[in-house]
């Protein structure tokens, strides 16, 4: 059963860099894409972006200019990256496996990691 | 980017009580939405995909309906651990995105 593990700071100042990584544990990297999400507290999901195992990545416009989403394939890991981070990046961060459904290209996230709760305070 | 709405916001039902709600795309995203479900402390679990597709191992009383912009999602009757946040989101642009949510909680 493929599961995700996850880590990183949880603790920045304004204008630090966020840095967190998910591990994949069980399953096949390739083939999948891998997304991260953050949820802002008592707020709903935001999509931040993704990344295959080739390092496609895709990236929600609202935070393209502060992300990186990187692969390491030799690790089965991915990592995420926003620069410049405010009080506004507080939030709790999962990684999640996206996958098309067999002979589609309806796609969803079906496993997510436990999430990683970040906070920026000076 | 395409948004997305829920409603109700929140909802209070009882034990054994049908429950629909209501997720609308703002433009047409044929059958490209997914339903989650996040209970408190915990992450988002996926409940149905492609509208209507239930995911392997989720109970048969939840069901997904609708294309186009109108969706809705149907817990036939409510389980005590159905109480948490429901979100729908659509894949059909390559930027996701997500509902604001809809509370179930007991009555």
């Amino acid at each position: 059963q493929v599961q995700l593990q996850q880590w990183g700071a949880g603790l920045l100042k304004p204008s630090e860099t966020l840095s967190l990584t998910c591990a994949v544990y069980g399953g096949s990297f390739s083939g999948y894409y891998w997304s991260w999400i953050r949820q802002p507290p008592g707020k709903g999901l935001e999509w931040i972006g993704e990344i295959n195992h080739s390092g496609s990545t895709n990236y929600n416009p609202s935070l393209k200019s502060r992300v990186t989403i990187s692969v390491d394939t030799s690790k089965n890991q991915f990592s995420l990256k926003l620069s410049s981070v405010t009080a506004a990046d507080t939030a709790v961060y999962y990684c999640a496996r996206g996958i098309a459904a067999a002979g589609t290209d309806y796609y969803y996230m079906d496993v997510w990691g436990k999430g990683t709760t970040v906070t920026v305070s000076s | 980017d395409i948004q997305m709405t829920q409603s109700p916001s929140s909802l209070s039902a009882s034990v054994g009580d049908r429950v629909t709600i209501t997720c609308r795309a703002s433009q047409s995203i044929s059958s490209y939405l997914n339903w989650y479900q996040q209970k408190p402390g915990k992450a988002p679990k996926l409940l149905i995909f492609a509208a209507s597709s239930l995911q392997s191992g989720v109970p048969s009383r939840f069901s997904g309906s609708g294309s186009g912009t109108d969706f809705t999602l149907t817990i036939s009757s409510l389980q005590p651990e159905d109480f948490a946040t429901y979100y729908c989101q659509q894949s059909y642009s390559t930027i996701f995105t997500f509902g604001p949510g809809t509370k179930v909680d007991i009555k």
